[in-house]
């Protein structure tokens, strides 16, 4: 069964710690996008990826980093650098550029305290 | 950079009465896609609009590309409850056109 496996649905963290999320496609999707979800906010891109090794800061990568080491995996680490980082997290992949349709994960509530 | 605008940011309607959210780019698009997110859910694609001044219909839903391929539109008649959630736009930009850069989005209530 192809998708986008997002885990864990829910993560708790104390203030100061790195975290990671994890984000898992068997799509054979080349691209791949971390948003960002906050009330009123609408879904801002943290990174994105066109290929394996090679990834972009979208516009809010500050605090944020990314590995591509596999074409199936794009993992979020949540920085302690981050000054807001409760949030949701959404993962997405797609074909090819932004002109094909992104399939996205379920989603990662992190809550930091 | 782009920017892509959406209005409104709320929108409550009676069952049976239509809607329309609007969405505006800074910059001219190759293609615009539309999204629907659930409540507590996950964002999913509905359509994606290529040709300017492009028109294509689901059903009760009626998307549009303007002809500048600057903005564009979703329409619902005679919504449903089953039509709540919120309603995002998506442009891509980017010397390659793979920063996909949504909208704030419009979240549609029903009252039935």
């Amino acid at each position: 069964d192809g998708g986008i496996t997002q885990s864990p649905k829910y993560l708790f963290r104390k203030e100061g710690q790195n975290v990671t999320l994890s984000c898992e496609q068997n799509l054979n999707h080349d691209a791949m996008y971390w948003y960002r979800q906050d009330p009123g906010q609408g879904l801002r891109l943290i990174y994105y990826s066109q290929i394996v090794n090679d990834f972009q800061k979208g516009d809010i990568a500050e605090g944020y980093s990314v590995s591509r080491e596999k074409k199936e995996s794009f993992p979020l680490t949540v920085t302690s650098a981050q000054k807001n980082p409760t949030a949701f997290y959404l993962c997405a992949s797609s074909f090819g550029a932004g002109d094909t349709e992104a399939f996205f994960g379920q989603g990662t509530r992190l809550t930091v305290v | 950079g782009q920017q892509v605008m959406q209005i409104p940011q709320y929108q409550h309607v009676q069952e049976g009465e239509d809607f329309t959210t609007y969405c505006n780019s800074s910059t001219t698009l190759s293609n615009i896609q539309w999204y629907k997110q659930r409540p507590g859910g996950h964002p999913v694609f509905l359509i994606q609009l290529v040709k300017s001044g492009e028109v294509k219909k689901q059903k009760r839903l009626t998307f549009q590309f303007g002809e500048a391929k600057k903005n564009s539109s979703l329409h619902i008649t005679a919504t449903q409850t089953t039509d709540v959630g919120t309603y995002f736009c998506a442009g891509p930009s980017g010397g390659s056109n793979y920063k996909l850069t949504f909208g704030k989005g419009t979240l549609l209530t029903v009252n039935p």
